[in-house]
């Protein structure tokens, strides 16, 4: 059953520190993306990659996140320093390739205090 | 900017009536888009798709319409049941993939 993994599910840090927050997409998928879902805009997009190289990271601070994909198999979004704004559901999700559908992660819950 | 605007945050219907969400965007390069309907603490999940090149499609209780002439989509659930109850997502697509704000669906008993 192929699924879209992200680690962790949940994750408390004290504003200033670093957060790392993983992805494991499906094989066989080309693209991933990164989203944050927020009340006021619904899921935002930060970042995403095709054939890990990234395409598109307008969406994020560039201060303070960066998003990297080392290989296949695993996808990263970095926050340094955190703040407590930063605090919302993050999500990952990946598609095999264009004008298909994206499959989506259960998410990574980030409580900045 | 928000490319892909879901203007109603709520809807509530009855059992067994239809449910109607709409969705609008801007961009007109978007050639393809997805409804996602999600759960309180789990990811999005894909429910039904259509290609810029069509005007309706339809799964089950599911249609999609879309009229690229507006700019506007919309998802028909006909009928509703209360396990429809979750929060609806529109997307839109051309490289990347833009999400609206959602709209929370009730149908009641």
């Amino acid at each position: 059953d192929a699924r879209v993994t992200q680690t962790p599910r949940h994750k408390v840090t004290e504003m200033g520190q670093e957060v790392t927050m993983r992805c494991q997409p499906i094989l066989g998928h080309n693209t991933v993306f990164w989203y944050r879902q927020t009340m006021m805009q619904g899921l935002e997009l930060l970042a995403y990659f095709r054939n890990r190289a990234p395409l598109d990271d307008s969406g994020m601070p560039k201060d303070r996140f960066s998003a990297e994909m080392p290989d296949a198999t695993l996808a990263t979004l970095k926050i340094q320093p955190s703040e407590p704004r930063d605090s919302a559901v993050y999500f990952c999700a990946s598609r095999r390739t264009l004008n298909t559908e994206a499959f989506f992660g259960q998410g990574t819950r980030l409580t900045v205090v | 900017d928000q490319q892909v605007k879901q203007n109603s945050p709520s809807l509530s219907v009855q059992e067994g009536r239809i449910s109607i969400l709409n969705c609008d965007y801007t961009n007109s390069m978007f050639d393809y888009f997805l409804w996602y309907k999600k759960y309180p603490a789990e990811g999005p999940t894909f429910l039904i798709s259509i290609s810029s090149i069509k005007d309706k499609n339809e799964d089950g209780r599911f249609t999609v319409f879309l009229n690229k002439s507006a700019k506007h989509l919309s998802l028909h659930i006909v009928p509703s049941q209360p396990g429809d109850s979750a929060v609806y997502f529109c997307a839109a697509s051309y490289n990347d993939m833009r999400f609206g704000a959602g709209t929370r669906l009730t149908v009641k008993p």
